[in-house]
């Protein structure tokens, strides 16, 4: 079935440690994006990719990087520099990003904790 | 300035009755498209429906139908007959014209079914 996969399902982050998110679709969509959640409020946007080899900066991108080398593959690494990473982190696609009114596909959450 | 605002943080009601989520939106793109998503507790977003600025026709499926008014910038939610399966978390969203890759949360409404 066509769809998203995000890796782990759980996460933990010791101090000073760099942590790798999995994202992975089959859906053939050109853009990916990563979302980040947090208890009782709405999803924020961390960075997006509408096309291979080129992402752009969402609204709290500090603290985080990504790299899009193939289509199907959007992983996200949550660096040391990132001092509050406790969060849920979504990661979503969408096919042909320019038209607006495509609905965003997500998967199923990567929950992250600080040891 | 960009924002949806979901006034409601959590409902509770009793299994069978009827229940609206609210979403208000602010915008000044002429073109935009609002959606609304399913958030169970295992944590991803299931996307229910998509409406496009130009088209104000109210839509029902099933046990679930929207009403979206311009005038007063409000997409809301109804769900008639309401189940315990309903219990999520549901999120109003915005997707600006100007702005394809980007789409405004709102904060979300926690909707609790009691048998």
């Amino acid at each position: 079935d066509g769809g998203i996969t995000q890796s782990p399902k759980y996460l933990f982050r010791k101090e000073g440690q760099n942590v790798t998110l999995s994202c992975e679709q089959n859906l053939n969509h050109d853009a990916m994006y990563w979302y980040r959640q947090d208890p009782g409020q709405g999803l924020r946007l961390i960075y997006y990719s509408q096309i291979v080899n080129d992402f752009q900066k969402g609204d709290i991108a500090e603290g985080y990087s990504v790299s899009r080398e193939k289509k199907e593959s959007f992983p996200l690494t949550v660096t040391s520099a990132q001092k509050n990473p406790t969060a849920f982190y979504l990661c979503a696609s969408s096919g042909q990003d320019r038209v607006s009114n495509q609905p965003q596909h997500f998967g199923d959450g990567t929950r992250l904790s600080i040891l | 300035a960009q924002k949806v605002t979901q006034a409601q943080t959590e409902i509770s009601v009793v299994e069978k009755e009827d229940v609206t989520l609210d979403c208000v939106y602010e915008t000044r793109d002429t073109t935009y498209y609002l959606f609304w998503y399913k958030q169970p507790p295992s944590g991803e977003l299931v996307f229910l429906i998509r409406r496009n600025s130009f088209d104000e026709q109210n839509e029902i499926s099933g046990r679930y139908s929207w009403n979206f008014q311009k005038s007063t910038s409000s997409f809301n939610f109804t769900i008639t007959a309401s189940q315990v399966v309903d219990s999520a978390v549901y999120f109003c969203a915005l997707r600006p014209g100007s702005s394809a890759s980007k789409i405004i949360f709102g904060s979300g409404t926690r909707l609790s079914i009691r048998p």
